[in-house]
C-alpha cells in the first residue's frame, strides 16, 4: 500500500494553467477509473473537486479538471486565483479493495 | 443536510486504547459504505480503514490491521473505530467519510467530518 506519487510543490501566477500529476501502478490508478481528488486549505477537512478521474462535483469551478492516462493521473487548474492556494491530494480505489491517497501537493499562487 | 460527526479523541498513552465516534444524519446511512482517514500534523492524508453499508466487509490499511477495528450501527447510524496499541505514529486528526455512492464499494465522495484528534503520547 505505498502512498500515490505526487510532487511536493507547484506554483503559477494568477491567470495561468498548472498540472498536478499523481502516478501509480497497475494495481491502483492504472487499474480502476475511482481516481478522486481533494483540495486541502489549512486547518480546514478536505474538499472534494474531481472524482471517478474528470467528473467534477456540483459546485466545482470548471477551472479544475482531470484526467489520467495509463498509471498517472493528472489535476489541471486554469485560470489559477489566489484562493486556489491549498494542498491537493490525489486518490484512487486498489486491487486490494482498500484506498490510497498521494502525498500530496502544495499549490502556491505566486 | 449531510452532517457527520466525529467524537472520542483526546490524549491517550503509548499501548493504550481509544474508540473513535462517527454520529451521520441527512442521508440514509445504512445506503453507504463509510471510512476513517486520518491526517498526521502536517503531514497528507491516509486512508485507514472502511466498512460496507451492511458492516459485513471491512478493510483496513497495512498500518492499523490488527490494531484497529471499524464497525457500524445502522440502527444508530453510528460508525466507530477502535483503536488498540496505539503508538506514537498513530497521532493525527481522524476524519469519517461517507462513500460517493448507495450501495456502493469504499470510494469516498465529498462529505468529511470536521474531524477528532488523537494525541499518543506519554
Amino acid at each position: 500500500q505505498s502512498a500515490l506519487t505526487q510532487p511536493a510543490s507547484v506554483s503559477g501566477s494568477p491567470g495561468q494553467s498548472i498540472t498536478i500529476s499523481c502516478t501509480g501502478t497497475s494495481s491502483d490508478v492504472g487499474g480502476y477509473s475511482y481516481v478522486s481528488w481533494y483540495q486541502q486549505h489549512p486547518g480546514k477537512a478536505p474538499k472534494l473537486i474531481i472524482y471517478d478521474v474528470s467528473n467534477r462535483p456540483s459546485g466545482v469551478s470548471n477551472r479544475f479538471s482531470g484526467s489520467k492516462s495509463g498509471n498517472t493521473a493528472s489535476l489541471t487548474i486554469s485560470g489559477l486565483q489566489a484562493e486556489d492556494e491549498a494542498d491537493y491530494y490525489c486518490n484512487s480505489y486498489t486491487s486490494s479493495s482498500t484506498l490510497v491517497f498521494g502525498g500530496g501537493t502544495k499549490l502556491t499562487v505566486l | 443536510e449531510v452532517q457527520l460527526l466525529e467524537s472520542g479523541g483526546g490524549l491517550v498513552q503509548p499501548g493504550g486504547s481509544l474508540r473513535l465516534s462517527c454520529a451521520a444524519s441527512g442521508f440514509t446511512f445504512s445506503s453507504y459504505a463509510m471510512s476513517w482517514v486520518r491526517q498526521a500534523p502536517g503531514k497528507g492524508l491516509e486512508w485507514v480503514s472502511g466498512i460496507s453499508d451492511s458492516g459485513g466487509s471491512t478493510y483496513y490499511a497495512d498500518s492499523v490491521k490488527g490494531r484497529f477495528t471499524i464497525s457500524r450501527d445502522n440502527s444508530k447510524n453510528t460508525l466507530y473505530l477502535q483503536m488498540n496499541s496505539l503508538r506514537a505514529e498513530d497521532t493525527a486528526v481522524y476524519y469519517c467519510a461517507k462513500g460517493r455512492t448507495p450501495r456502493g464499494g469504499i470510494v469516498v465522495g465529498g462529505y468529511w467530518g470536521q474531524g477528532t484528534l488523537v494525541t499518543v503520547s506519554s
